[in-house]
C-alpha cells in the first residue's frame, strides 16, 4: 500500500489565488521531505527540502516567498503556492526518503501520487 | 559539470527483453537510482546501485559501472503494463539527486 499520501490529486484555481498541497508520510516519521516539480516531458526538478521543525532549504531559482513550505510534524509537510499564475501550472510531487540521519540522502525515495495544478 | 543522458524513447515487443542505458558525468557519486513513471503518475522506485555490478529483482535488473559512468535497466518478459517512462537519477557528492529526462518505453503486442 501507499506509504506517502499527497492531497489533492489535482486542483484548478484562478490566477492570484493560493493553493495548499499536503504530503503525509503514512508509516515513517520523516524529518525530511522533498518537493519536486515536473513540467510535461521534462525531468523532475527539486524545488526544496522540507525540514521538520526548521526552515526549508530552497533550490536556486525557487522563490521561497511564493512557495511556502511548512513541516510542522514528522508526518506532514505542506507546500503552498501563493498568488498562483498560469506559469505555475505543473505537476508537484513530494517524496520521503526511507531512512533517517545522514542516510536519507542515499536511500530510496518514495513519492506521493502528485498534484496536478492548473492555474487559469 | 554534471549531466545525465538516457534515450528519449524506445519501442519493444511484448514478451521480449529491452535494455535502457543511462550515462552520467559527475564530480562525485553516491548511487544510481532507477524509477518507473506511468503517464500522469508519480515515480515509483525500482532499483538502487552504489557498487559495480548487476542487481536482479525479478523481471527487472540494473547494472552499474562507476568507472564508465554507465548504468542500464534490463526488463525481461515485457508486459503491456511496462509501458511507462523510466527515470535514471544519480546522487552526487553533495547528495543532490540529478535526474535524467526519462526514457519513454512503448510496448507493442
Amino acid at each position: 500500500g501507499a506509504v506517502v499520501s499527497q492531497h489533492p490529486s489535482w486542483v484548478i484555481c484562478k490566477s492570484g489565488t493560493s493553493v495548499k498541497i499536503e504530503c503525509r508520510s503514512l508509516d515513517f516519521q520523516a524529518t525530511t521531505m522533498f518537493w519536486y516539480r515536473q513540467f510535461p516531458k521534462q525531468s523532475l526538478m527539486l524545488m526544496a527540502t522540507s525540514n521538520e521543525g526548521s526552515k526549508a532549504t530552497y533550490e536556486q531559482g525557487v522563490e521561497k516567498d511564493k512557495f511556502l513550505i511548512n513541516h510542522a510534524s514528522l508526518t506532514l509537510s505542506t507546500l503552498t503556492v501563493t498568488s498562483a499564475h498560469p506559469e505555475d501550472s505543473s505537476f508537484y510531487i513530494c517524496s520521503v526518503p526511507r531512512a533517517g540521519g545522514a542516510e536519507i540522502y542515499n536511500s530510496p525515495l518514495h513519492f506521493g501520487n502528485g498534484t496536478r495544478l492548473t492555474v487559469t | 559539470g554534471q549531466n545525465i543522458d538516457q534515450p528519449t524513447e524506445m519501442t519493444a515487443t511484448e514478451g521480449a527483453i529491452v535494455q535502457i542505458n543511462c550515462t552520467y558525468q559527475t564530480s562525485g557519486f553516491n548511487g544510481l537510482f532507477w524509477y518507473q513513471q506511468h503517464a500522469g503518475e508519480a515515480p515509483t522506485f525500482l532499483s538502487y546501485n552504489v557498487l559495480d555490478g548487476l542487481e536482479e529483482k525479478g523481471r527487472f535488473s540494473s547494472f552499474l559501472s562507476r568507472s564508465k559512468g554507465y548504468s542500464y535497466l534490463l526488463l525481461k518478459e515485457l508486459q503491456m503494463k511496462d509501458s511507462a517512462s523510466y527515470l535514471c537519477a544519480h546522487m552526487d557528492s553533495n547528495y543532490q539527486l540529478i535526474w535524467g529526462a526519462g526514457t519513454k518505453l512503448i510496448i507493442k503486442p
